[in-house]
């Protein structure tokens, strides 16, 4: 069965530092892989997801980017945050079984930018 | 553009009551529609799913959801909560598989608390 694992799980940085949360995922080849930010009192939003190695789309304009160096590992990345950057953030893939268009969820990064 | 509506922000049951949660889509053809939870601080975890079929379906934890294709909406009930069902619950709408990535358009969530 797929397994995602997001690290780290928390995590608290200055405004202007840099930002660098992975996640990896088992038991399933070429998936497609999302990232997702869930700010407080508000639901998920789709940031960027991946077709496969080196293929990323962007769907939010922003500070962010991302990147696929290898078939099961997703990173979420930032040269300088903000404090609008903090946010819990979920990494998912899809789809998740066949005939299916369902995504998966890993447990979250949840992100503090003081 | 697909879009989710859930109405309520908040909801609050006694243990053993009745639940519905409302969810309103919006979409251009037969959507995909989910039915996710999350615990506070976890991931999303799938309550059920509607492709096509029957347009009542049963998930996990004693959820069920009806699809009402003339409504546009999938409420999601259980017929008695229990206090381990405080949680967020969010409704998602997407597409039929194309073969490229399916991205689910997700609402903003309903918090639902349980009272002893």
């Amino acid at each position: 069965s797929q397994t995602i694992h997001q690290w780290p799980a928390t995590l608290v940085q200055p405004v202007g530092s840099p930002l660098s949360l992975e996640c990896t995922v088992e038991g399933t080849s070429n998936p497609n892989l999302y990232w997702y930010r869930q700010a407080a009192g508000r639901g998920l939003q789709l940031l960027f997801y991946s077709v496969g190695i080196g293929q990323i789309s962007s769907e939010v304009p922003q500070n962010l980017s991302a990147s696929r160096p290898q078939d099961r590992q997703f990173i979420l990345s930032s040269k300088k945050l903000l404090l609008s950057d903090s946010g819990f953030y979920l990494c998912a893939l899809g789809p998740w079984t066949s005939g299916s268009n369902e995504q998966f969820f890993g447990p979250g990064t949840r992100l503090t930018v003081l | 553009a697909q879009s989710v509506t859930q109405p309520d922000i908040h909801i609050t049951v006694s243990e053993g009551a009745s639940l519905e949660l409302r969810c309103n889509y919006s979409y251009g053809a037969t959507p995909y529609l989910f039915w996710y939870v999350q615990s506070p601080g976890q991931g999303l975890q799938l309550l059920l799913k509607y492709f096509s079929g029957d347009t009542l379906v049963q998930g996990i934890k004693g959820f069920e959801a009806e699809f009402k294709r003339s409504q546009s909406s999938f409420n999601l009930r259980k017929p008695s909560v229990h206090w381990s069902d405080a949680a967020e619950y969010f409704c998602a709408v997407g597409p039929s598989l194309t073969g490229t990535a399916s991205k689910l358009t997700f609402g903003t969530g309903t918090r639902l608390q349980v009272t002893l």
